[in-house]
């Protein structure tokens, strides 16, 4: 079946890095991606990573897939409270290469 | 500013009315979606249209009906809602076969609540 989970909520002290966990279920996704939604906006696609890629870092990013146990992760270092957003974790299915397929998003709060 | 523009930004209508949602994208994508957004809730792909061909209709119920004049315009026409059709609608635009690590370009979204 086609799921991604999130946790809704995440709070963390500016300067400290954030850490947003994901769990996809469909073992034949191609692309991994972490969308950020800043508030009366849309989504903005912010990274993304190929199946067949552990890591991948860009600047104050770094996404880290764990293929086997399906899991996702964006760790933002250094917050700051332009980071607060929600973060949508996503899958592109092989099986449907116009459908990505979004979590709920992580509601991230800085705390000063 | 995205590229993809949004109309009208909130709505409030009656359970018996008819009114439409309105997305335009100048980025010259050949690929638009509806997307519903509601709290603590994945976000919901609603319909994608493809070279202006429908190519997914996430069982979604009859009283949203998609429109796709052409490649830069995408309507959502919506009639006889119920209160739980209150939510975020979200347009956005991509180059068709977006799996190839393709990116969705979204509007700002058109807030809907249903009395």
């Amino acid at each position: 079946g086609e799921d991604v989970e999130q946790s809704l909520f995440l709070s963390v002290r500016e300067g400290d890095s954030s850490v947003i966990n994901c769990t996809y279920t469909d073992s034949s996704s191609t692309y991994l991606y972490w969308y950020k939604q800043e508030p009366g906006a849309g989504l903005q696609l912010l990274t993304y990573i190929f199946s067949n890629m552990d890591m991948k870092q860009d600047q104050r990013l770094t996404v880290l897939l764990n293929k086997k146990d399906k899991h996702l992760s964006l760790r933002i270092a250094d917050t700051q409270t332009g980071d607060s957003a929600i973060y949508f974790c996503a899958e592109t299915l092989y099986s449907s290469a116009s459908k990505i397929i979004f979590g709920s998003g992580t509601r991230l709060s800085i705390r000063p | 500013e995205t590229g993809v523009t949004q109309t009208p930004r909130h709505l409030v209508m009656g359970m018996t009315n008819k009114k439409s949602l309105k997305c335009e994208q100048h980025l010259g994508h050949n690929a638009m979606y509806w997307y519903k957004q509601s709290a603590k809730k994945p976000l919901e792909l609603m319909f994608v249209y493809s070279l202006e061909e429908r190519v997914e209709n996430n069982s979604v119920p009859s009283r949203f009906s998609p429109e796709c004049p052409n490649s830069s315009h995408l309507f959502l026409h919506l009639h006889t809602l119920q209160p739980e059709d209150s939510a975020l609608y979200l347009c956005a635009s991509s180059q068709a076969d977006v799996g190839a690590a393709g990116e969705l370009f979204f509007g700002e979204g058109s807030r809907l609540t249903v009395l």
